[in-house]
């Protein structure tokens, strides 16, 4: 089955402790995104990656980092956490050129005390 | 930049009533646009789209027609089910390969039995 696939699902954590979450993708996509979403805001986009070890700044970058290693793997990491990083996260996958269709996991909700 | 703006919601409805979201954007060139759903509890997953002027996308009795001269991209539904309850994304695409997709903000959708 095609999917995108997020880990952990939930996580509660404390200021200043760093995490890290996983985004897999088994469709062999280039393109691959994390996004947050905010109520009101919509879902603006973190960072996002055209292929293996290239990465780029989307609008709301700070305080996250990227790697893309493999092209099936895409992680979030938190180095620092802090309370206005509390959001629901969501990775994102598309082959290139496809015109904006993209496949969402289903979702990290992240709360940071 | 380019933006993507929705109605406010949330909006009710009663189950067999007409849908009309209203979505409008700004911006340069002539992007892709784009219906997104949320179901609770899970990612966000394309509905449809249409990728130059006067193009209709449709799927699942949602209607969609790309209006250049207002800049439009309204989802209509003739009549909405219980299971069409959601949150409904307007986007469009931008960037290299036009990946990128700038949300507006969402608008929840509740239908009523």
């Amino acid at each position: 089955e095609a999917q995108v696939t997020q880990n952990p699902r939930y996580l509660i954590t404390v200021t200043g402790k760093k995490l890290t979450v996983t985004c897999s993708q088994n469709m062999n996509h280039e393109y691959m995104s994390w996004y947050r979403q905010d109520p009101g805001l919509g879902l603006r986009q973190i960072y996002y990656s055209m292929n293996v070890e290239v990465t780029d700044k989307g609008d709301v970058p700070e305080g996250y980092k990227v790697s893309r290693k493999e092209k099936r793997n895409f992680p979030l990491i938190l180095e620092s956490p802090s309370p206005n990083q509390t959001s629901l996260y969501f990775c994102a996958s598309s082959l290139f050129g496809d015109l904006g269709i993209q496949y969402f996991g289903a979702g990290t909700r992240l709360s940071v005390l | 930049g380019n933006s993507v703006t929705q109605m406010e919601g949330p909006v009710t409805l009663s189950e067999e009533a007409f849908l009309t979201i209203n979505c409008t954007y700004t911006a340069t060139g002539y992007p892709s646009l784009f219906w997104y759903v949320q179901y609770p509890g899970e990612g966000l997953q394309l509905l449809l789209k249409a990728t130059k002027a006067d193009d209709k996308g449709s799927n699942k009795g949602f209607e969609a027609t790309y209006r250049k001269e207002t800049t439009s991209f309204h989802l209509e539904k003739g009549s909405v089910q219980v299971s069409d309850s959601a949150v409904y994304f307007c986007a469009l695409s931008e960037g290299k390969g036009a990946q990128k997709l700038v949300f507006g903000q969402g608008t929840r959708l509740t239908i009523n039995p």
